[in-house]
């Protein structure tokens, strides 16, 4: 069935340093890829999101990388500071539905 | 602009029983889909509606139902409760404009529904 794969599962960095997730989806209909950003007891929030038609998007320190060949799209976080530190989601979606990783862990350590 | 409303935030349930989650989307917004969330299985998809039609559905039981109304408002039903449905739903809305591909969802807080 259609998933998606995240990994890693938890990423400690130090502050000041720059942070990677990558994710891989199965699905070769999906044309949309959003990544959210989610914090201890709150909702998820969207962060930067990227179309099948584009293969970077870039906004202040983050960026979102995707290759539709592999399969494949990333997050980058440089400069990361504490307010950081969360859980990250990507996703991968098509016809009316999304699906989501497991999630990664971030602590950037002061 | 209101964002996407849930209630109730918590739920205790026992087995056996059922219950209704009730989600308000942004207005303007005719998309709702709900998410169930447990700790190391990430979001996973429940349905989707739009203009009180499912279009699309996850991998779950058929004790998990919904549906939404013509304001858009949406409820989520879960019969025959089990253990394993403690987790935390979220609703999210959408504003479907044609011609522009999947738009971003804006999520609610949550249920939080514990079942003993």
């Amino acid at each position: 069935g259609e998933n998606v794969e995240q990994h890693p599962s938890t990423l400690s960095v130090q502050e000041g340093d720059s942070a990677v997730i990558k994710c891989t989806y199965s699905d070769s209909a999906s044309n949309y890829f959003p990544w959210y950003k989610q914090e201890l007891g709150k909702r998820p929030q969207l962060i930067i999101d990227i179309r099948s038609n584009v293969g970077e998007k870039k906004d202040q320190r983050i960026a979102v990388t995707l290759n539709k060949t592999a399969k494949h799209f990333s997050l980058h976080i440089t400069e990361t500071q504490p307010e950081d530190s969360a859980v990250y989601f990507c996703a991968a979606s098509g016809t009316y539905k999304y699906i989501f990783g497991t999630g990664t862990r971030l602590k950037v350590l002061a | 602009k209101a964002g996407v409303t849930q209630t109730p935030r918590y739920l205790i349930k026992t087995r056996g029983q059922q219950v209704t989650l009730s989600c308000s989307p942004i207005s303007g917004h005719r998309s709702v889909s709900w998410y169930q969330q447990t700790p190391g299985q990430g979001l996973q998809f429940l349905f989707e509606y739009f203009s009180e039609t499912q279009r699309n559905k996850g991998n779950f039981p058929g004790r998990f139902s919904g549906r939404q109304f013509s304001n858009s408002r949406s409820e989520m039903n879960v019969s025959t409760l089990e253990l394993g449905d403690s987790a935390l739903y979220l609703c999210a809305s959408s504003l479907v404009s044609p011609g522009q591909g999947q738009p971003p969802l804006h999520f609610g807080n949550g249920t939080r529904l514990t079942v003993t």
